[in-house]
């Protein structure tokens, strides 16, 4: 069975200061991983995608994740954080076959002036 | 803008009645999903239909029911509403099948219908 954990609900940062987003998976296979934003009244967005190429993955908005298999971790990451940057975060697993990804419970990010 | 559309944006409704949420599909997109989003629970999958065929069920109650049409775009019919069915309800669609493809394993999501049952 596959299954994805987001280990904060919420995390706040100053504006300018690094960014982390924890996310740990549980999954039978090779799994691909995806982190998608979702701002306040939108739909989610892709933000980076894992496919098995490599293990440092960089996305949209400066947002980057790796992919560690020996921690089962993929953690988001952005050095600097923008006021924009406030949204919620899903990290989400899939794994070849018919299934549609799984989600994780999200992580609000609050970014402060 | 992800190309992914949905109808009506807002629907408030009473207990025991029956709405039907609509969604199409980006152009070329086969798959289509249906999510729903509650403080609760979350995001929960329901639902996907692939190019007319139902092909994965999560957590979709008997008292929803979804199918796509020939032409792509999908409907998510719910009925004896509760008060707790009041959710954002989330469309998304995909080329091929969600993981089938390392390729294709983006979803682009609707903006999403509320709903409130009072």
């Amino acid at each position: 069975a596959q299954s994805v954990t987001q280990l904060d609900s919420h995390v706040s940062v100053s504006e300018g200061t690094p960014v982390l987003l924890r996310c740990n998976y549980s999954s039978s296979y090779s799994p691909s991983l995806f982190w998608y934003v979702q701002h306040p009244n939108k739909g989610l967005q892709l933000l980076l995608k894992y496919t098995s190429a490599a293990t440092l993955v960089k996305g949209i908005n400066g947002f980057e994740a790796e992919f560690k298999k020996s921690e089962t971790s993929f953690h988001l990451t952005k050095p600097s954080a923008h006021m924009s940057d406030a949204a919620e975060y899903f990290c989400v697993v899939s794994y070849t076959g018919r299934r549609a990804l799984t989600f994780g419970s999200g992580t609000r990010l609050q970014v402060q002036p | 803008d992800s190309g992914v559309t949905q109808t009506p944006k807002h629907l408030i409704t009473a207990t025991g009645q029956r709405v039907t949420l609509r969604c199409s599909p980006r152009s070329g997109d086969l798959s289509v999903y249906w999510y729903q989003q509650s403080l609760d629970q979350g995001l929960q999958f329901l639902i996907q239909y692939y190019n007319g065929e139902e092909r994965a069920k999560g957590n979709i109650l008997e008292r929803f029911s979804a199918q796509q049409f020939p032409d792509l775009h999908s409907e998510l019919n719910l009925s004896s509403l509760e008060l707790g069915d009041s959710a954002l309800y989330f469309c998304a669609s995909s080329v091929g099948l969600a993981g089938g493809d390392a390729n294709t394993g983006e979803l682009f999501f609707g903006e999403g219908s509320r709903l409130t049952v009072l």
